[in-house]
C-alpha cells in the first residue's frame, strides 16, 4: 500500500492566488481528515469526512477555505484567495472508523504564500 | 473543552530513558494516543491506550495513564538517535466522532 498520497509536496504562490491541495487516502479507509500545522498554533483539525460526507468543518478558518471529497479515493482543499498567513504545512490523514482512531498521515504539502 | 498540553522540549543522552508527559482536560476521553513526527514527514501512530487501562507496554515503549490526574506519559527505554523527533499525544472523546485532539508536541533530542 502506498499510504496517503498528497500533492503537491511544496507550493509557492503569491497572495491572492487560488491554491488547491490534493489527497488520495488509503484504499478502504472511510474517514479523511485535513490538518494544518504551524509553529504558532501547532496541529489544527480543519475538516473531516466520513464516507465522503463532511462531518465537522468547524476548524475551517474562514470562507476562503473549502474542501471537497467527490469520491472515496480523492479529496481537495482549496484556498481562494490565498494570504500570507495561510503559509503552513497541510496534512491529509485517513483512517478506518471507530473505536480506535488510527490515523495514517500523508507527507504533507508545504505551502508558502508570498 | 478539549485542551491537551505537553512540554516543548526534552533532551536526553543516548541509552538513557526518555519520559514525555502530557496533560488533558476532557474527562470523557475514550482512547489516548502517541504519535511521532520525524522531520519533513507526517505523523505516525506509535501506540495507544484505552482510557480504562493504566499501563501498556510495547517493546521499548511504556504508556502510563493516570485518569484521575488526567496525565499521560510515554517512556522510551534505551533511547536511540533515531528516536529524535516530535512526539504528540492525542485524545479521542466519547461523542466526539472521529476527531482527535492533538497536543502541542514535544521535541525530543537525543545526544551522543
Amino acid at each position: 500500500d502506498a499510504g496517503v498520497i498528497q500533492s503537491p509536496r511544496h507550493e509557492v504562490t503569491e497572495m491572492g492566488q487560488e491554491v488547491t491541495l490534493r489527497c488520495k487516502p488509503i484504499s478502504g479507509h472511510n474517514s479523511l481528515f485535513w490538518y494544518r500545522q504551524t509553529m504558532m498554533r501547532g496541529l489544527e483539525l480543519l475538516i473531516y469526512f466520513n464516507n465522503n460526507v463532511p462531518i465537522d468543518d468547524s476548524g475551517m478558518p474562514e470562507d476562503r477555505f473549502s474542501a471537497k471529497m467527490p469520491n472515496a479515493s480523492f479529496s481537495t482543499l482549496k484556498i481562494q484567495p490565498s494570504e500570507p498567513r495561510d503559509s503552513a504545512v497541510y496534512f491529509c490523514a485517513s483512517s478506518v472508523a471507530h473505536p480506535v482512531e488510527k490515523l495514517f498521515f500523508g507527507s504533507g504539502t508545504q505551502l508558502s504564500v508570498l | 473543552g478539549e485542551d491537551v498540553e505537553q512540554s516543548l522540549f526534552l533532551s536526553v543522552r543516548e541509552g538513557d530513558s526518555s519520559v514525555i508527559n502530557c496533560t488533558y482536560t476532557d474527562s470523557s476521553s475514550t482512547y489516548l494516543y502517541w504519535y511521532k513526527q520525524e522531520p519533513g514527514a507526517g505523523l505516525q501512530l506509535l501506540t495507544y491506550i484505552f482510557s480504562n487501562m493504566d499501563m501498556k507496554q510495547d517493546q521499548r515503549l511504556t504508556v502510563l495513564l493516570n485518569k484521575k490526574d488526567k496525565h499521560l506519559s510515554l517512556r522510551i527505554a534505551d533511547t536511540q538517535t533515531g528516536d529524535s523527533a516530535i512526539y504528540f499525544c492525542a485524545e479521542s472523546i466519547e461523542g466526539g466522532g472521529n476527531k482527535l485532539t492533538f497536543g502541542t508536541g514535544t521535541q525530543l533530542k537525543v545526544e551522543l
